[in-house]
């Protein structure tokens, strides 16, 4: 029983394709989020969303796109792929505190798309 | 934007041998989270600290943050080959949503 799982694990592509990645989670959690990893380990939040609205869009080229049918579902659709796009795409999910409380989000995270642009 | 320094990013040491990884920044987090990654995997969190001057015992680990919440550190005791993997320090700040800032990450390779 996956709790949050993703498709593909690994992604072939040439330049200037079309992609997307799925990823559901079974949790109930009401929020979830895109990150990438680079080939230095480096994992950099791109999206998120919570109750299937936008909250967070970080600094990312607008061939990306994210989309939420529901809240068990965050998929990406990458346009136009480019030789930098090549990473490893990690879905996550977790409950959102309400603004103001402590602590912090407990994230659960997929086992990672490999995407390898040519 | 929020920027946590970790280090070491590598570590290579003998099974048995003690370790600390560090992570650092000048600003305040509300709260700061320690995952381990294992390849092929995605991140697994090991411990959340919340309050300045708190430790937490897992077993061989132990993780302090700062009292300022600045910084935090992550410290094993006699290292087993087990342990290998990456470790990555996420700091949240509140009405933050969610968002967490990851350092840089450090790869921990223990020999038997």
């Amino acid at each position: 029983d996956t709790a949050v799982s993703q498709t593909p694990k690994y992604l072939v592509t040439q330049m200037g394709n079309d992609k997307s990645i799925k990823c559901e989670q079974n949790l109930g959690h009401d929020t979830m989020y895109w990150y990438k990893q680079d080939s230095k380990k480096f994992l950099k939040i791109m999206f998120s969303y919570n109750n299937k609205e936008l909250i967070i869009n970080e600094t990312v080229p607008n061939r990306f796109s994210p989309k939420s049918p529901d809240k068990a579902h965050l998929n990406l659709h990458i346009n136009s792929l480019e030789l930098g796009d090549s990473a490893v795409y990690f879905c996550a999910s977790s409950h959102t505190k309400r603004t103001g409380s402590s602590g912090a989000n407990v994230l659960t995270f997929g086992a990672g798309s490999r995407l390898t642009v040519l | 934007t929020q920027l946590l320094e970790q280090s070491p990013q590598f570590l290579s040491i003998q099974e048995g041998e003690n370790l600390t990884v560090y992570c650092n920044s000048s600003s305040v987090f509300s709260s700061l989270q320690w995952y381990r990654q294992e390849p092929g995997e995605g991140p697994v969190l090991l411990v959340t600290v919340v309050t300045g001057g708190e430790v937490k015992k897992l077993k061989r680990l132990t993780f302090q943050f700062g009292d300022a919440r600045k910084d935090s550190s992550l410290h094993i005791t006699a290292a087993q080959p087990g342990d290998t993997g990456l470790y990555l320090c996420a700091g949240a700040i509140r009405a933050s949503y969610g968002k967490l800032t990851f350092g840089q990450g450090t790869i921990l390779t223990v020999h038997p």
